[in-house]
């Protein structure tokens, strides 16, 4: 398995608290993703890093920021979470991407997050 | 575990036989296209790639199919063990970003 690991696993927040969520790479990957996993949506685009400092929207970022201020540690952000942000979040790295098509994406195991 | 779908379509196979998984995709300038697994409370895991100056390529016990007239994509799994019982999704490359599909549910009668 490519080294990622996320945290927390699991959390139960409630509406308006804001949250991070952890990725971490051990494969010195230069592109990272964040995808949420809807039942319906199949995985859909966040947010992503092309390097240190430089992040770009995804398909569904509005709610959501990110920073990336070390390669392997990419940080999801939820401002003041809502109940439609309730799903299973996945980070992806990539060691190329960007202007080269050929970007096959590893991905961590998942984080659960529920906001009541 | 995490579900990654309540409405997916689903392939039931029988154990030992072979499975074949399809995947139509949806934009022509797509070069380059995978298969994912993903088993019930864990990410979706690499299986294959290929792309669009090849229609096949093999890997162990699987094949990947792509007929890019009809824009459709297939995964072959030969043999199919209870192992291999998950959510399978093609995802495509456009341009610098996948796209994902929605998936297929494979269930593996023993």
């Amino acid at each position: 398995d490519a080294g990622i690991t996320q945290s927390p696993r699991h959390k139960v927040t409630e509406t308006g608290t804001p949250v991070t969520l952890r990725c971490h790479q051990t494969e010195n990957h230069r592109y990272m993703y964040w995808y949420r996993q809807d039942p319906g949506h199949g995985l859909r685009l966040i947010h992503y890093s092309y390097g240190v400092k430089d992040t770009d929207k995804g398909e569904v970022s509005d709610g959501y920021s990110v920073s990336r201020s070390k390669t392997e540690d990419f940080l999801l952000t939820l401002e003041s979470a809502t109940s439609s942000q309730t799903s299973v979040y996945f980070c992806a790295i990539s060691g190329s991407g960007g202007s080269s098509s050929y970007n096959e994406q590893f991905f961590g195991p998942g984080t659960r997050l529920t906001v009541l | 575990g995490e579900s990654v779908g309540l409405h997916l379509p689903t392939l039931s196979v029988q154990e030992g036989d072979n499975s074949i998984i399809n995947c139509a995709y949806s934009n022509s300038a797509s070069d380059y296209f995978i298969w994912y697994k993903q088993e019930s409370g864990k990410g979706p895991q690499f299986i294959i790639d290929i792309r669009s100056n090849m229609d096949k390529r093999q890997g162990q016990r699987v094949t990947v199919l792509l007929n890019k007239t009809v824009k459709h994509l297939s995964l072959q799994i030969a043999a199919t063990q209870p192992g291999d019982s998950a959510v399978y999704f093609c995802a495509e490359n456009p341009g610098n970003m996948l796209t994902f599909g929605g998936g297929t549910r494979l269930m593996v009668k023993p």
